[in-house]
């Protein structure tokens, strides 16, 4: 069983060019979770979808970020304009459907983003 | 919102020696807590969980424990090695939601000598 893919791995970007960070989550599952970590950090919750869906993004910042999960294809995560604050490492996790949500999150390797 | 706060922030331990790392929240609705190891250059990997009906939990070396009325819960590691070496984060659900919106501790780095 595959698990959560991640790609790239690696992105650098210049400040002012977008960055495009896919995620494929584990079959099965359905509902995504895109987290940021800063260096030496904890992970930080930004959105949390559903297939077409945007449950809840209130740990996305309201300008330059934005999120989809298609019916078909990856989970894409979306920065307009980067800037160098964006340099992170963003991680996406999936987990299966369940009745109260509380369901183990799996994580994939991440996307280390640089901005120049 | 929740807010997890995670000691020590480093542990440095002889192989074969216990390990235990500690947490507490402040969301008295959180209802699960899962702790995830991460090595370097990768991604968080769940190696243990509990639910808030139960009060201890173990696999094999690892052990977790929760205290509900005190909020807080703690991860154990007996008969360290090094390759338990890593990063290991406590994290809690946010309570009221039905979905799984996970608010992460800062993180332990745990370094186990041979």
């Amino acid at each position: 069983n595959a698990g959560v893919m991640q790609n790239p791995r690696h992105l650098v970007r210049r400040r002012g060019q977008e960055a495009r960070l896919r995620c494929s989550p584990m079959k099965g599952h359905s509902h995504v979770y895109w987290y940021r970590q800063l260096p030496e950090e904890g992970l930080k919750f930004m959105v949390y979808l559903q297939k077409e869906n945007i449950i809840d993004e209130s740990g996305m910042p309201k300008e330059r970020f934005s999120a989809e999960f298609p019916k078909e294809g990856p989970s894409i995560l979306r920065i307009q304009q980067v800037v160098r604050g964006d340099s992170a490492a963003y991680f996406c996790a999936s987990s299966p459907p369940g009745r109260w949500g509380n369901q183990p999150q799996h994580f994939g390797d991440g996307t280390r983003l640089s901005i120049l | 919102g929740e807010n997890v706060e995670q000691h020590p922030s480093t542990l440095s331990v002889q192989e074969g020696d216990s390990a235990v790392i500690k947490c507490t929240y402040s969301d008295s609705a959180s209802n699960y807590f899962p702790w995830y190891k991460q090595e370097l250059g990768k991604g968080p990997q769940l190696i243990i969980d509990i639910r808030s009906n139960v009060g201890e939990k173990k696999d094999q070396r690892i052990a977790v424990t929760l205290n509900k009325t005190a909020k807080h819960f703690s991860l154990h590691i007996t008969e360290t090695q090094p390759e338990d070496s890593a990063v290991y984060f406590c994290a809690a659900f946010e309570g009221g939601t039905s979905y799984g919106k996970l608010t992460f501790g800062q993180g332990t780095i745990l370094t186990v000598h041979p």
